[in-house]
């Protein structure tokens, strides 16, 4: 069955740094897509960056990358140089390839303080 | 404007009640979705579609029934409300393309089940 773990609850950092974020997933599809979204203070919820499993290449968007270990089930989120309005709640999600259901995890929540 | 939209925004309900969500999207998505947030939990998906006249019970489907008429609608149904279904609902769509794999949220429904 599919599963997706985020361990980190909260994280703090100082505005123009680098943070990362974690995410395992569990899934015995060989192909499968990896995602993370961003939710705001208001509630909406939209995404941010995708990660085909069968692409070697981290993907890139913006300020926002991926660092996808195959090996390992993990796809970290890194977000460089950081603002105030990246803060907000950050969810992982998986959908294998054949399939129509998404799983999420239970998200982190980023503070970025001046 | 907004291609994923929810009514009502907020509902309050009593135990024992009818209560319906509803779901619309402008995307021309096959897929639709039904998530619920609660704290410490992320999203957890109650009811999914692949079209309509299609319905599949995600992860707590317990409690809940939906309803996909067309491609644009799809609706959750709580027949009999309780006190554990106050949360906050979130319907997506998307599609199975894998090069459009991501989803696309509504806004939310705020239930509150006294």
């Amino acid at each position: 069955a599919q599963k997706v773990t985020q361990t980190q609850t909260s994280i703090s950092v100082v505005e123009k740094t680098t943070v990362t974020m974690d995410c395992v997933y569990e899934t015995r599809d060989s192909s499968y897509f990896l995602f993370w979204y961003k939710q705001t203070a208001s509630g909406e919820i939209v995404f941010l960056i995708r990660q085909d499993s069968y692409k070697k290449e981290n993907a890139t968007v913006g300020h926002y990358s991926l660092n996808f270990q195959k090996p390992k089930s993990s796809i970290g989120l890194i977000i460089t140089a950081t603002q105030i309005e990246d803060s907000a709640v950050y969810f992982c999600a998986m959908r294998e390839g054949g399939g129509y259901k998404v799983v999420f995890g239970s998200g982190t929540r980023l503070l970025v303080s001046p | 404007e907004a291609a994923v939209t929810q009514s009502p925004r907020n509902k309050v309900a009593v135990t024992g009640g009818k209560v319906t969500l509803s779901c619309n999207q402008t995307n021309n998505h096959n897929n639709m979705y039904w998530y619920r947030q609660d704290t410490g939990h992320g999203l957890r998906l109650i009811h999914y579609s692949y079209g309509a006249g299609s319905t599949e019970k995600g992860d707590i489907p317990d409690g809940y029934k939906a309803s996909r008429p067309s491609q644009e609608n799809f609706s959750l149904i709580l027949e009999l409300a309780t006190p554990s279904q106050t949360s906050v609902y979130f319907c997506a769509s998307g599609v199975r393309d894998s090069n459009y794999a991501e989803q696309f949220f509504g806004p939310g429904t705020r239930l509150t089940v006294l």
